[in-house]
């Protein structure tokens, strides 16, 4: 089956630096990679999706990377601010006849003022 | 509002006696899925449907029971809960290929 491995499991960053959050996965098949973001008490929401297709996507100060090749993809976060602390998540998928979601075990992020 | 809808948020119980949590949501989702949030562990796949009446097992399916008769219904059952299923719990729904919508969570305590 899929496994995902996500580092660090801990990142802290000074108000205004770059955080970025890696994942490697297993399965070739994979063919979508979700970021998941979990503030403290709340459910996981998404902050961006990347295809296999696409080998970069960006939103705002939110940009994911994803190599096929090395079967890994990041998460970059610009001029972090202290609403981006959390915990994220980063998921492999495979879509086809079925649909199987692995998860990574998280990273929490916390921005210091 | 678009919504995935679980109940209860918070249950206690004992080893043995059988319970359900409910899922449901509102968006017309073919894909609903439960998971498992464990710290450390992340985010674990319990059972998933693709659609009424086809369910498939998880990662982690061993002790949980599922059922989908309808599209927008899918209760997570534990027949006999075990203090190793205390965890807390995300039912999710996303239409095929689309992006994980999660519920709430429900967090599930078995003395």
């Amino acid at each position: 089956g899929e496994n995902v491995e996500q580092h660090p499991s801990t990142l802290s960053v000074q108000e205004g630096d770059s955080a970025v959050i890696k994942c490697t996965y297993s399965d070739s098949a994979s063919n979508y990679f979700p970021w998941y973001k979990q503030e403290l008490g709340k459910r996981p929401q998404l902050i961006i999706d990347i295809r296999s297709n696409v080998g970069e996507k960006k939103d705002q100060r939110i940009a994911v990377t994803l190599n096929k090749t090395a079967k890994h993809f990041s998460l970059h976060i610009t001029e972090t601010q202290p609403e981006d602390s959390a915990v994220y998540f980063c998921a492999a998928t495979f879509s086809g006849g079925y649909q199987k979601v692995t998860f990574g075990t998280g990273t929490k992020l916390q921005v210091i003022p | 509002e678009a919504q995935v809808t679980q109940n209860p948020r918070y249950l206690i119980t004992v080893t043995g006696k059988k319970l359900t949590v409910t899922c449901s949501q509102n968006m017309n989702h073919e894909y609903m899925s439960w998971y498992r949030q464990d710290p450390g562990l992340g985010l674990r796949q319990i059972y998933y449907s693709m659609n009424v009446e086809v369910t498939d097992k998880g990662d982690v399916p061993e002790g949980y029971k599922v059922s989908r008769k309808e599209k927008r219904n899918f209760p997570l059952i534990l027949e006999s809960p075990s203090p190793n299923q205390t965890s807390l719990y995300f039912c999710a729904s996303s239409l095929t290929q689309g992006p994980l919508h999660f519920g709430n969570g429900t967090r599930l305590t078995v003395t």
